[in-house]
């Protein structure tokens, strides 16, 4: 099945500073990633997602690649700000498996003011 | 639009007792939806994918007796904890799938968080 590794578990980085997470995947079927935030005590919210006929995207402070040759792909939050906070889980999946993701394990980003 | 809610959004229950959430998709219609289960600090944890109309299909490792699931309309799916334990506390979590395109898109519900004394 399906493996997704996501680094780094913890980001610290200072106000309008730039974060890098980063995921790879096993699975070459995946066709869909999509990036979720995760507020303490509530759901997952999805953020941004891309699939695997583009490189990149971009909705404002949020940018995500994909590298399908090496199998992996990146969230990139630019100007930082502290309700950027979170944990954030990258996930993959591909058409044909009754929709399911897998997610990875999750990176807690601290925005410091 | 694509909104998700669960209900209840906490529960605390005495050990032995059932506790039904509700996951329902509010402005779209979900013909899959999924149910997670979310230990502190950790990842998610799939249990079972629901389709409308059908049984659930569960991950190994999950007891379908112990966890009921009911997906009866394409906007509502239901997950029973039966003879509830202790160690079935946990943050549960729903999710349904829009068809949009060539993809799927996830969409979460906010959480239900049960505690068994």
């Amino acid at each position: 099945g399906e493996n997704v590794e996501q680094h780094p578990s913890t980001l610290s980085v200072q106000e309008g500073d730039s974060a890098v997470i980063k995921c790879t995947y096993s699975d070459s079927a995946s066709n869909y990633f999509p990036w979720y935030k995760q507020e303490l005590g509530k759901g997952p919210q999805l953020i941004i997602d891309i699939r695997s006929n583009v490189g990149e995207k971009k909705d404002q402070r949020i940018a995500v690649t994909l590298n399908k040759t090496a199998k992996h792909f990146s969230l990139h939050i630019t100007e930082t700000q502290p309700e950027d906070s979170a944990v954030y889980f990258c996930a993959a999946s591909y058409n044909t498996n009754a929709g399911k993701s897998t997610f990875g394990d999750g990176t807690t980003l601290t925005v410091k003011p | 639009g694509a909104v998700v809610s669960q209900h209840p959004s906490w529960v605390i229950c005495k050990s032995g007792t059932s506790v039904k959430i509700e996951c329902r998709s509010l402005d779209f219609q979900a013909t899959t939806m999924f149910w997670y289960r979310q230990f502190p600090k950790q990842s998610l944890m799939l249990m079972a994918t629901s389709n409308e109309g059908s049984k659930a299909t569960y991950e190994q490792g999950v007891e379908k007796d112990k966890f009921l699931i009911n997906h009866a309309s394409l906007t509502l799916s239901t997950l029973t904890v039966t003879s509830a334990h202790p160690e079935d506390s946990s943050f549960y979590i729903c999710s349904a799938r829009e068809l949009r395109g060539r993809g799927e898109t996830q969409y979460f519900g906010p959480g239900t968080r049960l505690l068994v004394l």
